[in-house]
């Protein structure tokens, strides 16, 4: 159980392009989803926190209109990243967290994306 | 402030036993979780303490002392594919939110 499926895994595109990345919960409801960027040998960076049906709540220094996200139902969250540049390149992770106190938050398998 | 610490990199042998150290300084705590992440993957889940004392799940356990700020994972009868990162990772209650170790860097020797 609680699986988590994120995609596309990876994306390769031009600078000033948008790109959409979904991350659906396939077997629970996930209350909560979270959007995190990872650089190479680098820890996690939180990017933003979204529940559903109501804005997400960005981190401090992340950009709210470069990063889009929206989570319209309990199993579907999206990250769009708008007027992509090469400095937006990076590994992005999704994780989701079901309901009840004490949930663990599950991992999708990540989007790698190279903006040339 | 929110602080958790361990280190950095670990080497262990393989067949043998290794313990990766946790410890946390948060301002609130309603649990701990162990993670593993191999290179180029994401993390997935291992292990989760609320209660002192030890959870075992096969050849992983985790511990926490919640009076110390204190946790460790166990990995017994090491094998190659345990080369990874492993994060401890704190819930204070806020939003979900998890508070992130930078990650300990586990390799395994043949």
């Amino acid at each position: 159980g609680a699986v988590v499926s994120q995609h596309p895994s990876r994306v390769i595109c031009k600078s000033g392009t948008s790109v959409k990345i979904e991350c659906r919960s396939l077997d629970f409801q996930a209350t909560t989803m979270f959007w995190y960027r990872q650089f190479p040998k680098k820890s996690l960076m939180l990017m933003a926190t979204s529940n559903e049906g109501s804005k997400a709540t960005y981190e401090q220094g992340v950009e709210k209109d470069k990063f889009l996200i929206n989570h319209a139902s309990l199993t579907l969250s999206t990250l769009t990243v708008t007027s992509a540049h090469p400095e937006d390149s990076s590994f992005y992770i999704c994780s989701a967290s079901g309901q009840g106190p004490y949930q663990p938050q599950h991992f999708g398998d990540g989007t790698r994306l190279s903006i040339l | 402030g929110q602080n958790i610490d361990q280190p950095t990199e670990m080497t262990a042998t393989e067949g043998a036993i290794v313990q990766i150290n946790c410890t946390y300084q948060t301002s609130g705590f309603n649990g701990l979780f162990w993670y593993q992440q191999h290179a180029g993957e994401a993390p997935t889940f291992l292990s989760y303490n609320v209660l002192d004392g030890l959870e075992e799940k096969g050849r992983f356990s985790s511990f926490l002392s919640r009076s110390k700020g204190y946790s460790y994972l166990l990995l017994k009868e090491l094998q190659m594919k345990d080369s990874a990162s492993y994060l401890c990772a704190v819930y204070t209650g806020n939003n979900r939110k998890l508070i992130w170790g930078l990650g300990t860097s586990l390799a395994v020797n043949p």
